[in-house]
């Protein structure tokens, strides 16, 4: 299956401050998208990516799809407590195929 | 968010145990997934329903049996599981659209094999 690295696997941080994490394949990807998952619940849909270049905001969150379409970034800027979860990235590779392929996440933790 | 509804949400059985997981989304969608999620591990993708109907099955072995009686309801039957199958399995589902493709998760069951 298709390869997804997603780094850092661990961030702690202080409160206020911005994050970055990003993700590569192995492969091309027609479609980027980022969860959210908090202890004891399922991954949440934070923002949805479709085309080469596109930046997308939701909040305080900012993702982008890289034009190599290999890559893909996302910042969370002046973070919070509830910040605190694992940020997951997946891609699509094939238009039209119900398939995800998912990294394994990075374990955000932010400091009051 | 209660879009995709997961039961139970905790779960223990001994090996020779036979349970089942159900999932059921509210949100219209035509395609329903199981995933397993161990710790530090990716996601893994089990099956797919397309229409009710099964179109991926990722090699999973005979003791896990799916089953999709509608597009909005999807079961996960275990039977005879091991140790390591002890995991977070989480049901998805989703519209297909020509825009791509959003997945949206249950909460969850979390079991535990003894």
């Amino acid at each position: 299956g298709q390869q997804l690295n997603q780094s850092p696997q661990s961030m702690f941080i202080q409160e206020g401050e911005d994050v970055s994490m990003n993700c590569t394949s192995s492969s091309i990807f027609n479609t980027w998208l980022w969860y959210k998952q908090d202890p004891g619940e399922g991954p949440v849909l934070l923002i949805a990516l479709y085309k080469a270049g596109e930046l997308t905001s939701n909040g305080r969150l900012t993702a982008q799809f890289g034009i190599t379409r290999k890559d893909s970034f996302l910042n969370i800027s002046a973070s919070i407590p509830s910040d605190v979860g694992i940020y997951f990235c997946a891609g699509q590779a094939l238009t039209g195929a119900n398939n995800l392929f998912f990294g394994t996440g990075t374990r955000l933790t932010v400091i009051p | 968010e209660t879009g995709v509804t997961q039961t139970p949400r905790h779960l223990v059985m001994g090996m020779t145990n036979k349970k089942s997981l159900k999932c059921e989304q509210h949100l219209g969608h035509n395609a329903m997934y199981w995933y397993k999620q161990s710790a530090k591990k990716p996601l893994e993708l089990m099956f797919v329903y397309n229409f009710k109907e099964q179109t991926e099955n990722n090699s999973v072995p005979s003791r896990f049996s799916p089953e999709c009686p509608n597009s909005s309801h999807l079961f996960l039957h275990l039977h005879t599981l091991q140790p390591e199958d002890s995991a977070l399995y989480l049901c998805a589902s989703s519209q297909e659209t020509s825009g791509g493709l959003k997945q949206y998760f249950g909460p969850g069951t979390r079991l535990t094999v003894t």
